[in-house]
């Protein structure tokens, strides 16, 4: 089953304390993307990559770093957590940058930091 | 960076009745606009896009949308909606490659649609 799979689903954490939360998908996709979703303010990219090695940022990376060593795998590396990133995290991935392709999401990761 | 509106934050409707959501984006080049569906604990899913031709887009589950350029709005509806579309809607606008906008989308901050027996 072509599918975007994310780990862990729930995470609770604390301040300053290292986490990375894996993405991976099945479908050869070149185009991967990590978004946070906050109540009342939709989906903001965080980073995103177009292909094995090229990542770059988005509206919000600040506090985020990401890495694309493998094109099935786009993990988000959180060094050093603080409150304000708890939040609903979706990857994505599609097929190529090209922007008719549509994007396929995760479940997402609900983490909390406290 | 580009600009979406979603007027509404919740629309609640009874089931059977016809329902409209609201988007208008900014943008004064041709983009392609989206509809995404969120389901309770799930991801997004696509629901429609609109890249050219027909400004009337049919989506999955009864849902279609039409684009209109003068008013820069892509507004989804559907006839008659079932308890199972409760769910969170967002529209999302795609840019022209180039630059900095190359493969990014936007979205819009979400309607809720909550639809009652």
């Amino acid at each position: 089953e072509a599918q975007v799979t994310q780990n862990p689903r729930y995470l609770i954490t604390v301040t300053g304390k290292k986490l990375t939360v894996t993405c991976s998908q099945n479908m050869n996709h070149e185009y991967m993307s990590w978004y946070r979703q906050d109540p009342g303010l939709g989906l903001r990219q965080i980073y995103y990559s177009m292909n094995v090695e090229v990542t770059d940022k988005g509206d919000v990376p600040e506090g985020y770093k990401v890495s694309r060593k493998e094109k099935r795998n786009f993990p988000l590396i959180l060094e050093s957590p603080s409150p304000n990133q708890t939040s609903l995290y979706f990857c994505a991935s599609s097929l190529s940058r090209l922007r008719a392709n549509e994007q396929f999401f995760g479940p997402g990761t609900r983490l909390t930091v406290l | 960076a580009q600009s979406v509106t979603q007027l509404d934050s919740q629309v609640p409707v009874f089931e059977e009745a016809p329902v409209e959501l609201r988007c208008n984006y900014s943008s004064s080049v041709s983009v392609y606009l989206f509809w995404y569906v969120q389901y309770p604990n799930q991801g997004l899913q696509l629901l429609l896009k609109y890249l050219s031709g027909s400004t009337l887009v049919k989506g999955i589950n009864g849902f279609e949308a039409e684009f209109n350029k003068s008013q820069t709005s892509f507004h989804l509806r559907k006839p008659s909606v079932h308890i199972s579309d409760t769910a969170e809607y967002f529209c999302a606008v795609s840019p022209p490659d180039r630059g900095s906008t190359l493969g990014r989308l936007y979205f819009g901050r979400g309607t809720q649609l909550t639809v009652w027996p």
